[in-house]
């Protein structure tokens, strides 16, 4: 079974940063893609982020260049988000999905139900 | 950035209706486009991609077509369990985008 596990939100600062954090399991993860997506309370679905399967290549919201980096290591199942400069408008639900085919480019399959992130002074 | 337009924001439909959502892209997205369905409360479900390929599971009363800019999701006969919000989303270019979600509501 597929799991995808978030975890590091929290309230911090404007101008703080937080480093979110996936753990997967239930598949070979050095196969897929995966992303970070996210949700402000009653608002729409945001992509943040992507990166690719196994060469690390990687891109980014607008609204996030700059300020977030994506990593996955490999060895651990794990993927994260290094959040920097935070915004009040980052204050959102951050979820980890995973890409839909292997070693290949899709929609997302596959969600976690979520981190908490919150930005506020 | 490719923009990601959804028609209409909110449907009002009912039971065994048949309804369709459109959504049109800024620029040419090929077929990389998928659909996902989401309940207050819960993580989307993936309910298409590739334009047009339903996702194992997913009832076949769903269906996708469109290539290019312009897309459709549609049911072919509304069940209790398909009120929700849907969402299209390119992955052709970084970086992938969402449409701004359409509500289908109990007329």
């Amino acid at each position: 079974e597929v799991q995808l596990v978030e975890s590091g939100g929290g309230v911090v600062r404007p101008g703080g940063s937080l480093r979110l954090s996936c753990a997967a399991s239930g598949f070979t993860f050095d196969d897929y893609g995966m992303s970070w997506v996210r949700q402000a309370p009653g608002k729409g679905l945001e992509w943040v982020s992507g990166i690719h399967w196994n060469d690390g290549s990687a891109g980014y919201a607008d609204s996030v260049k700059g300020r977030f980096t994506i990593s996955r290591d490999n060895a651990k199942n794990s993927l994260y988000l290094q959040m920097n400069s935070l915004r009040a408008e980052d204050t959102a639900l951050y979820h980890c999905a995973r890409w839909g085919a292997k070693r290949g480019w899709s929609g997302v399959d596959y969600w976690g139900q979520g981190t908490l992130v919150t930005v506020s002074s | 950035d490719i923009q990601m337009t959804q028609s209409p924001s909110t449907l009002s439909a009912s039971v065994g209706d048949r309804v369709t959502i459109t959504c049109r892209a800024s620029q040419s997205v090929s077929v990389s486009l998928a659909w996902y369905q989401q309940k207050p409360g819960k993580a989307p479900k993936f309910l298409i991609y590739k334009a047009s390929s339903l996702e194992s599971g997913v009832p076949s009363r769903f269906s996708g077509s469109g290539s290019g800019t312009e897309f459709t999701l549609a049911i072919s006969s509304l069940q209790p369990d398909d009120f929700a919000t849907y969402y299209c989303q390119q992955y052709n270019t970084y970086p992938w985008t969402f449409g701004q979600g359409t509500k289908v509501e109990i007329k």
